[in-house]
């Protein structure tokens, strides 16, 4: 079936990095332009940044801009968050999610993963 | 960056009633491009409707999107056991997506 599962998550230090991957199966993923969305304890949803299709264009909220990379490998079906220079407020769950394609624009985000929880403390 | 302002934060209501939730642009979202979660604790959330009145796939027509501009509403009617859950609108006509900061839906 539909699915992603994102990876890559734990304890990182305050200035450190870590990387994220999100597995994609059950769908053509290099259709799909794709987002990593985060969620800190307690609150609300906020989107840090999506990828094209074929991965040559990228877009990123200014909360993370310079500090967090999104790339994707069609080949492996497999999408990636390098996080560097981590802050304390970079706590939050991370989950990956498919933008809802419909007539060729997207629209919303369809398909979620279970995400991943980054924790970054001293 | 379109500011998205959901009310109330919190609504009881008994099962069987309508939920009526609002969503605030700070700026009109064209062409509808406004899109409804619903999200349980521990679990991500759930694709409810896009293009402002557009049902996903699997989801029953109790849930209903309506509005343009600055202004959506997502109406959620004879409330079931299995609705109470938080719901967040989020738009996408412009970059940064956003979201709103969600309204609680729970058990009078």
């Amino acid at each position: 079936q539909v699915q992603l599962v994102e990876s890559g998550g734990g304890l990182g230090k305050p200035g450190g990095s870590l990387r994220l991957s999100c597995a994609a199966s059950g769908f053509t993923f290099s259709d799909y332009y794709m987002s990593w969305i985060r969620q800190a304890p307690g609150k609300g949803l906020e989107w840090l940044s999506y990828i094209s299709d074929s991965g040559s264009y990228t877009k990123y909220a200014d909360s993370v801009r310079g500090r967090f990379t999104i790339s994707r490998d069609n080949a492996k079906n497999s999408l990636f968050l390098q996080m560097n220079s981590l802050r304390g407020e970079d706590t939050a769950v991370y989950y990956c999610a498919r933008e809802n394609l419909v007539r060729g624009v997207t629209e919303g985000f369809d398909i979620w993963g279970q995400g991943t929880m980054v924790t970054v403390s001293s | 960056e379109i500011v998205l302002t959901q009310s109330p934060g919190t609504l009881s209501l008994s099962p069987g009633e309508r939920a009526t939730l609002s969503c605030r642009a700070s700026q009109s979202v064209s062409n509808s491009y406004l899109a409804w979660y619903q999200q349980k604790p521990g679990q991500p959330p759930k694709f409810l409707i896009f293009g402002a009145s557009s049902r996903a796939s699997g989801i029953p027509d109790r849930f209903s999107g309506s509005g343009s501009g600055t202004d959506f509403t997502l109406t959620i009617d004879r409330l079931e056991p299995d609705d109470f859950a938080v719901y967040y609108c989020q738009q996408y006509d412009r970059s940064p997506r956003t979201f709103g900061q969600g309204t609680k839906v729970e058990i009078k």
